[in-house]
């Protein structure tokens, strides 16, 4: 199993609601990670999760809550979110740092 | 820090051309290089990587070639088919760092 699932594809999500983006690896990787990207732009990194704790956050809003519950899956909680935070969300995981990482479909987030 | 620069797109050929989309970095250290590529509508999917100079990477007829002296690992196909139509990303992680740091994205469009 070399894949990294996201779930859902699309989201549609007003203003004041509370929705979370799943994504779950099966390869064993310790590094998980969290990137947004908008039309026609590279992805940018969020979050990074290694042996599921939190190593990195870029400075993201706090309406953006990450969480590893276990190795293998990694959320995005997602709350008060602005049309601006619309854009594609993409998960990927890596054995380790300095190794290759894998991504997800994404999912394609719409905020209303 | 660590930046990756690639050649402006968009890039517009004919099928059977010739490809070359340039990409340079700036890092310190000994980074790995990626080439990522998105089809429309999708997720990222790593087309070939290099972990050293002149390491050579490939993969579906893409090719490219770490070259420490010009910091540089262009991408390069001989033969482009209509499939290969997507945004390219070139990228670099350093070592013990888990962030991958991404070019700006070129993309190919190949006309029949």
């Amino acid at each position: 199993d070399t894949e990294v699932t996201q779930t859902p594809k699309h989201l549609v999500m007003g203003m004041t609601n509370k929705k979370s983006l799943k994504c779950e690896q099966h390869m064993g990787h310790r590094a998980m990670y969290w990137y947004k990207q908008k039309a026609k732009k590279p992805p940018e990194l969020m979050f990074v999760y290694s042996y599921e704790k939190l190593s990195i956050n870029e400075s993201v809003p706090s309406r953006f809550s990450p969480e590893c519950p276990n190795s293998s899956l990694l959320n995005l909680h997602l709350h008060a979110l602005q049309p601006e935070d619309s854009a594609l969300y993409l998960c990927a995981s890596s054995l380790s740092e300095g190794q290759m990482a894998f991504f997800g479909q994404g999912t394609r987030l719409t905020v209303v | 820090g660590d930046s990756v620069t690639q050649m402006e797109g968009p890039v517009t050929l004919s099928e059977e051309a010739f490809l070359t989309i340039n990409c340079t970095y700036t890092a310190t250290g000994y980074p790995s290089l990626f080439w990522y590529v998105q089809y429309p509508g999708e997720g990222l999917q790593l087309l070939l990587k290099a972990t050293k100079a002149d390491d050579k990477g490939s993969n579906k007829g893409f090719e490219a070639t770490y070259r420490k002296e010009t910091t540089s690992f262009h991408l390069e196909k001989g033969s482009v088919q209509v499939s290969d139509s997507a945004v390219y990303f070139c990228a670099l992680r350093n070592f013990g760092n888990e962030k991958l740091t991404f070019g700006t994205g070129t993309r190919l469009t190949i006309i029949p």
